[in-house]
């Protein structure tokens, strides 16, 4: 079956520390996207990428760096510049700019400091 | 920036119907979604609107007026399995889905 796959599901930084979250999908799409979610909040775009080897600074791209190298990997690094790290991170995919389904999202890394 | 407003928190009884307003002020617009999102896990696709009206699919129906910048997303027949959050998202000029907070509905028996 086609999607996106995540990992890990919980995952535990130290301060100080960068971690790398994983996406991968299998559906072909062009473009990936990297969300974070917190409560009360909507989700907030960090990064996207259009097309392999080209991304783009999303709404909150401070303290993150990703990379595009393969059309089916959209890794997300969290670097120690992110002061306040701890959340949901979504990622997402889509088949173009525009289609009728948006987008289709992977089920999530949740990212604590400790 | 975009901004896009729908109520934080709804509780409704199994069986009964439940309206989710949406409203929004983007810059451009090119389709709406609403997304089912449960405690943890991915958010998943519920409905499109692109033109006018209203869409109907089995127990959900969503609607569009783009005159008004407002969409609701109604819920039949509720069941307890609907008890999750419901995303509001808008594709304005940008191409890049915007979301609402979110409005939790909980379902009570």
């Amino acid at each position: 079956d086609g999607g996106i796959t995540q990992s890990p599901k919980y995952l535990f930084r130290k301060e100080g520390q960068n971690v790398t979250l994983s996406c991968e999908q299998n559906l072909n799409h062009d473009a990936m996207y990297w969300y974070r979610q917190d409560p009360g909040q909507g989700l907030r775009l960090i990064y996207y990428s259009q097309i392999v080897n080209d991304f783009q600074k999303g709404d909150i791209a401070e303290g993150y760096s990703v990379s595009r190298e393969k059309k089916e990997s959209f890794p997300l690094t969290v670097t120690s510049a992110q002061k306040n790290p701890t959340a949901f991170y979504l990622c997402a995919s889509s088949i173009g700019r525009t289609n009728n389904y948006g987008y289709t999202f992977g089920s999530g890394t949740r990212l604590t400091v400790v | 920036g975009q901004n896009i407003d729908q109520p934080t928190e709804m509780t409704a009884t199994e069986g009964a119907i439940v309206q989710i307003n949406c409203t929004y002020q983007t810059s451009g617009f090119n389709g709406l979604f609403w997304y089912q999102q449960h405690a943890g896990e991915a958010p998943t696709f519920l409905s499109y609107n692109v033109l006018d009206g209203l869409e109907e699919k089995g127990r959900f129906s969503s609607f569009l007026s783009r005159s008004k910048g407002y969409s609701y997303l109604l819920l039949k027949e509720l069941q307890m399995k609907d008890s999750a959050s419901y995303l509001c998202a808008v594709l304005p000029n940008d191409y890049k889905l915007s979301f609402g907070a979110g409005t939790t509905v909980t379902v009570r028996a």
